[in-house]
């Protein structure tokens, strides 16, 4: 089945330890993005990438690194977490930016991070 | 700057009324817009897109660039019509902004 695979679909850390969620697409997507939704707020989009080692900022990027050294996979690092980054994560993915435009993005089912 | 608005954070209505659920956009260039929705305990998806002029699920949007507007508009509404719903507005500089979504419920 062609999906958005994240991982964990919960996590519950401390102030300050490093975590990576996953993220990983079996469509052989150019395009992979990351979100954060908050309540009143949206999504806000924290880092994108167009392809393989090619990525780039979003509107929110502060406190997050991601790396794309290969095409399925995208991690989010939170390389000292902190609690105003406690959120509901969503990692998306399109075949390129042009399909993006023309037939939106994949999802995935998100992942609810609480930082205590 | 780009920017996304969606003036109304819940919306509720009873079954087979009219329902609009409205989108304002901000963008210099030629935006490409979206509606995605977003069912209880299920990911986002997307419902529908301004080029295809397509009707998804009862759902039509009209891009209105006088009034930089793209409403999301579904003649009778329906109780499994109730979830989250985003506008999305992607541009030339690779990004998708979403505006903060609105939440329909619809009551039977």
């Amino acid at each position: 089945e062609a999906q958005v695979t994240q991982n964990p679909r919960y996590l519950i850390t401390v102030t300050g330890k490093k975590l990576t969620v996953t993220c990983s697409q079996n469509m052989n997507h150019e395009y992979m993005s990351w979100y954060r939704q908050d309540p009143g707020l949206g999504l806000r989009q924290i880092y994108y990438s167009m392809n393989v080692e090619v990525t780039d900022k979003g509107d929110v990027p502060e406190g997050y690194k991601v790396s794309r050294k290969e095409k399925r996979n995208f991690p989010l690092i939170l390389e000292s977490p902190s609690p105003n980054q406690t959120s509901l994560y969503f990692c998306a993915s399109s075949l390129d930016f042009r399909t993006a435009i023309n037939y939106g993005y994949t999802f995935g089912s998100g992942t609810r991070l609480t930082v205590v | 700057a780009q920017r996304v608005t969606q003036p109304e954070k819940l919306l509720s209505v009873f079954k087979g009324a009219p329902v609009e659920l409205k989108c304002n956009y901000s963008y210099s260039g030629s935006p490409e817009l979206f509606w995605y929705v977003q069912y209880s305990r299920q990911r986002l998806q997307l419902l529908l897109r301004h080029i295809s002029r397509e009707s998804i699920k009862g759902f039509t949007a009209d891009l209105n660039k006088g009034e930089t507007s793209f409403h999301l508009k579904k003649p009778f509404a329906q109780e499994e019509d109730s979830a989250m719903y985003y506008c999305a507005l992607t541009s030339g500089g690779f990004k998708t902004i979403f505006g903060a979504g609105t939440r329909l419920f619809v009551k039977a």
